[in-house]
């Protein structure tokens, strides 16, 4: 079945330094990208949306300039949490929208915890 | 606007049947889903109803009605191991975009 790749899976980092999550699709071509962030025992909450080659359409409230997201090929799209701060501290999850079915494959999540 | 509601928490007890509800209210609907989430673990997909009906696999069924904007899971023969949060997803209309439901924590008991 269809794989996405995330890495890390956790990550410690100072504030003020940046971080870049990586998802990559292993068995097919993600056309739609997902990227949610989690905080703990919520739900899921949708942080932007990016298409390959094409800009990432953030969702209100979501810094563009501080999640940047780079989906620049059908396999590998990235979000970098920049200048993070403590309260950037929380669960991040890809979703892959696959080009052959209907599906979505998340990722395994990266646990980000900002000192 | 869109709103997803589902119970916040529920109980049962091991070996028994258990079922989930999930109403929405969304501008468009292009199919519910249904994903299982341990703690701190990602959500893994377990249904997907597009059409009216019940779809079974295996110990989960999943059932949609789009004229009540309802939908439930239904979990039998429970094990320890289904003590999960279970998300409910509506998909709307355009960029293929999911609407979460903030989750049902679904705790089993010996």
């Amino acid at each position: 079945g269809a794989v996405v790749s995330q890495h890390p899976s956790w990550v410690i980092c100072k504030s003020g330094t940046s971080v870049k999550i990586e998802c990559r699709s292993l068995d097919f071509q993600a056309t739609t990208m997902f990227w949610y962030r989690q905080f703990p025992k919520q739900s899921l909450m949708l942080m932007a949306t990016s298409n390959e080659g094409s800009k990432a359409t953030y969702e209100q409230g979501v810094e563009k300039d501080k999640f940047l997201i780079n989906h620049a090929s059908l396999t590998l799209s990235t979000l970098t949490v920049t200048s993070a701060h403590p309260e950037d501290s929380s669960f991040y999850i890809c979703s892959a929208r696959s080009d052959r079915d209907d599906g979505y494959t998340f990722g395994s999540g990266t646990r980000l915890t900002v000192v | 606007g869109q709103n997803i509601d589902q119970p916040t928490e529920m109980t049962a007890t091991e070996g028994a049947i258990v079922q989930i509800n999930c109403t929405y209210q969304t501008s468009g609907f292009n199919g519910l889903f249904w994903y299982q989430q341990h703690a701190g673990e990602a959500p893994t997909f377990l249904s997907y109803n597009v059409l009216d009906g019940l779809e079974e696999k295996g110990r989960f069924s999943s059932f949609l009605s789009r004229s009540k904007g309802y939908s439930y899971l239904l979990l039998k023969e429970l094990q320890m191991k289904d003590s999960a949060s279970y998300l409910c997803a509506v998909r709307g209309p355009s960029n293929y975009q999911l609407i979460w439901g903030a989750g049902t924590k679904l705790i089993i008991k010996p």
